[in-house]
């Protein structure tokens, strides 16, 4: 069984730029879940995708954005970068369709905007 | 709005001596309350989930139990390798899961 894998590792971008971070979901798993963790404190939900649509959001603004492919693989599109968005971004994926809602992540991808 | 609040932020322990997290959580229509591990730099392991109150599940020295209020984690008999941080989080009716701070627990040899 493959595990949840994110690339990059780590990344440096400038304020303004545009970022895509991916992710590969654990095999078996159709559903992929965004995460943005700030140093010390919990992660926060970005948004949801299932079957190629975007399934549920959190509290962030439209210029974070994603897409689910076919083989459920995701991007996390982020533009205009802001200072605030250095922070390690989670990727977790799950089963949809169960009785049960546990999610799997991956290493994350360290972002840093300067 | 979906909330988790964790206690202590941070604990330190000797090794062998056991203690508990706390998880405290308001949520619409609890669909499941999760516990992980986090190492420093690395994503969250999963390490259980919980249903209904009264619910419980152990591995390892770890234990998870719930209330229709909070959850504890507790810890019996600690290693250094046990060292990590320790979130709690819970799924509501929407798809979002909502995260706490964290637990960063230190077990000194």
């Amino acid at each position: 069984e493959t595990g949840v894998t994110q690339s990059p590792t780590h990344l440096i971008k400038t304020r303004g730029q545009q970022v895509t971070l991916r992710c590969s979901s654990q095999s078996g798993h159709n559903t992929v879940s965004w995460y943005q963790q700030a140093l010390g404190q919990g992660p926060q939900f970005i948004f949801q995708y299932y079957r190629e649509e975007e399934n549920g959001r959190g509290n962030f603004p439209p210029r974070f954005s994603g897409l689910q492919f076919p083989n459920y693989s995701s991007e996390l599109n982020v533009n205009a970068l802001e200072l605030d968005d250095s922070a390690l971004y989670l990727c977790a994926s799950s089963l949809a369709g169960t009785d049960t809602y546990e999610q799997y992540f991956g290493p994350g991808t360290r972002l840093t905007v300067t | 709005e979906d909330q988790v609040t964790q206690s202590p932020e941070a604990l330190r322990l000797q090794e062998g001596e056991s203690s508990s997290l706390n998880c405290s959580y308001t949520v619409s229509g609890l669909r499941g309350l999760f516990w992980y591990r986090q190492d420093p730099g690395k994503g969250p392991e999963f390490l259980f989930t919980l249903y209904s109150a009264g619910e419980e599940k152990e591995k390892e020295r770890l234990k998870a139990t719930l209330t229709k209020k909070e959850s504890f984690l507790h810890i019996t008999a600690p290693k250094p390798e046990d060292s990590a941080t320790y979130l709690c989080a819970v799924k509501g009716g929407y798809q979002k899961v909502t995260f706490g701070t964290g637990t960063k627990l230190q077990v000194i040899p």
